[in-house]
């Protein structure tokens, strides 16, 4: 079975722009979620999809969105990037159900200059 | 809103030796998972406790959930370069099982020397 997939692996973009990164989940998994990851701030939950709905949010703002698709196949969006949206963003996904254990993605690096 | 805090921030330690990662929490926790973290790269699992008490082992890691169920312990025995990494420990923020939204400590990143 094919691991989590995130495209592109490193991404470099400057102030102002926009980004959109993908992620696609292992077979059969419904649910993905988004994280960031920094140094300062460790990694923080951006937020969860299921079956196309956002079912859970975190504490971010709302430059930074996210859709799944009918596939599970999610996408995440930040705009108006600053210089502080620098990070590792991991993806990962799960089955529905219970304590389930979510699979990471190799994560996309995003430098903003 | 519940705090993981991981201890200590960083350990080197000579090939061979044991070791002791820990992860306590600010509330109760509903299902502790732990997770080994390459430089950069994703999350791999290792293993989810959740019952107060609990212990599960894999290889020469062991993990265990106190009977209080406020913090976790990850040991490594006889410690190999291939342990090096970064550990996380995380938990579900709410009872009632995983939404999807785990909350994590900040890591401990473990050293190996040969």
């Amino acid at each position: 079975k094919a691991g989590v997939t995130q495209t592109p692996r490193y991404l470099i973009k400057t102030r102002g722009q926009q980004v959109t990164l993908s992620c696609s989940p292992i077979s059969g998994h419904r649910s993905v979620s988004w994280y960031q990851q920094t140094p300062g701030q460790g990694l923080q939950f951006l937020f969860e999809y299921f079956s196309e709905t956002q079912r859970n949010k975190g504490n971010f703002p709302g430059r930074f969105s996210g859709r799944q698709f009918s596939n599970s196949r999610s996408e995440m969006n930040v705009s108006t990037l600053e210089l502080g949206d620098s990070a590792l963003y991991l993806c990962a996904s799960s089955l529905v159900g219970d304590y389930n254990e979510q699979f990471f993605g190799p994560g996309t690096r995003l430098t903003v200059l | 809103s519940q705090e993981l805090e991981q201890s200590p921030q960083s350990l080197i330690v000579q090939e061979g030796k044991n070791l002791t990662i820990n992860c306590t929490s600010s509330k109760t926790l509903y299902g502790l998972y732990w997770y080994k973290q390459k430089y950069g790269e994703g999350l791999i699992f290792l293993m989810m406790l959740q019952k107060g008490g609990e212990e599960k082992s894999h290889e020469k890691i062991t993990a265990k959930l106190d009977e209080k169920k406020q913090q976790s312990s990850l040991h490594i025995t006889a410690s190999q370069p291939s342990h090096a990494g970064i550990y996380l420990c995380g938990a579900d923020p709410i009872t009632g099982g995983s939404q999807g939204n785990l909350i994590f400590g900040k890591g401990t990143k473990l050293s190996v020397k040969p």
